[in-house]
């Protein structure tokens, strides 16, 4: 079965600077996709951005960019220019490719992020 | 575009009972899954349903069942309800079932139980 760590419960940083989340993945499918996700405290979960496994290039959206290391299994997601509503739970998720194994989005447990104004 | 619902939005139950909670896809949209969210075990899935059928399922007892009628409009159903199937359930719609299809979720369900 496929398992998503993410190893930083809770990160803080300084508005209007560069924070790294982490999130690591254990699978031995070949095509799959990862996503963030954001929760705020309106429980309300927002994609953030995703990736293709089959993609070399790292996916952006604007402020946010992710560093894909498919050998290492390895997709950290990088938020620029931090704002504060930018404050709130983030989570890592691996869902299977067509004919793939793992049913639905596969989360790792979350980090909370403060935003520090 | 309306976003998907869910209702009803807090619920108050006593353990043995049963409950149903119900979703709203967006509208065109196909396919719908459902979460289960708990400080202990975090986000797990529970099923998906696409054009009425249960397309796959998570690692739950059977008290948990869903179905999904015509119009794509979801429900689920948790019978013998205990203490710990407190938590939040979050409903997600998509436009079809392959995974590069973005999953957009609604507001959740947050169910407790006495």
């Amino acid at each position: 079965a496929q398992t998503v760590t993410q190893s930083q419960p809770e990160m803080s940083v300084q508005e209007a600077e560069t924070v790294t989340l982490s999130c690591t993945y254990d699978t031995s499918e070949s095509d799959y996709y990862l996503f963030w996700y954001k929760q705020p405290p309106s429980r309300q979960m927002i994609l953030v951005i995703r990736q293709e496994a089959y993609k070399q290039q790292n996916a952006t959206e604007n402020r946010f960019s992710v560093n894909f290391q498919k050998a290492a299994k390895s997709f950290s997601l990088k938020i620029s220019d931090s704002q504060l509503g930018d404050a709130a739970m983030y989570f890592c998720a691996y869902r299977s490719g067509p004919g793939g194994g793992a049913d639905g989005l596969t989360f790792g447990k979350g980090t909370h992020l403060i935003i520090q104004p | 575009k309306a976003g998907v619902t869910q209702t009803p939005r807090y619920l108050i139950k006593t353990r043995g009972q049963q409950v149903t909670l119900s979703c709203s896809p967006i509208s065109g949209h196909r396919s719908v899954s459902w979460y289960q969210q708990t400080p202990g075990q975090g986000l797990q899935f529970l099923f998906e349903y696409f054009s009425e059928t249960q397309r796959n399922k998570g690692n739950f007892p059977g008290r948990f069942s869903g179905r999904q009628f015509s119009n794509s409009r979801s429900e689920m159903n948790v019978s013998t309800l205990e203490l710990g199937d407190s938590a939040l359930y979050l409903c997600a719609s998509s436009a079809q079932s392959a995974p590069i299809y973005e999953q957009y979720f609604g507001p959740g369900t947050r169910l407790t139980v006495t």
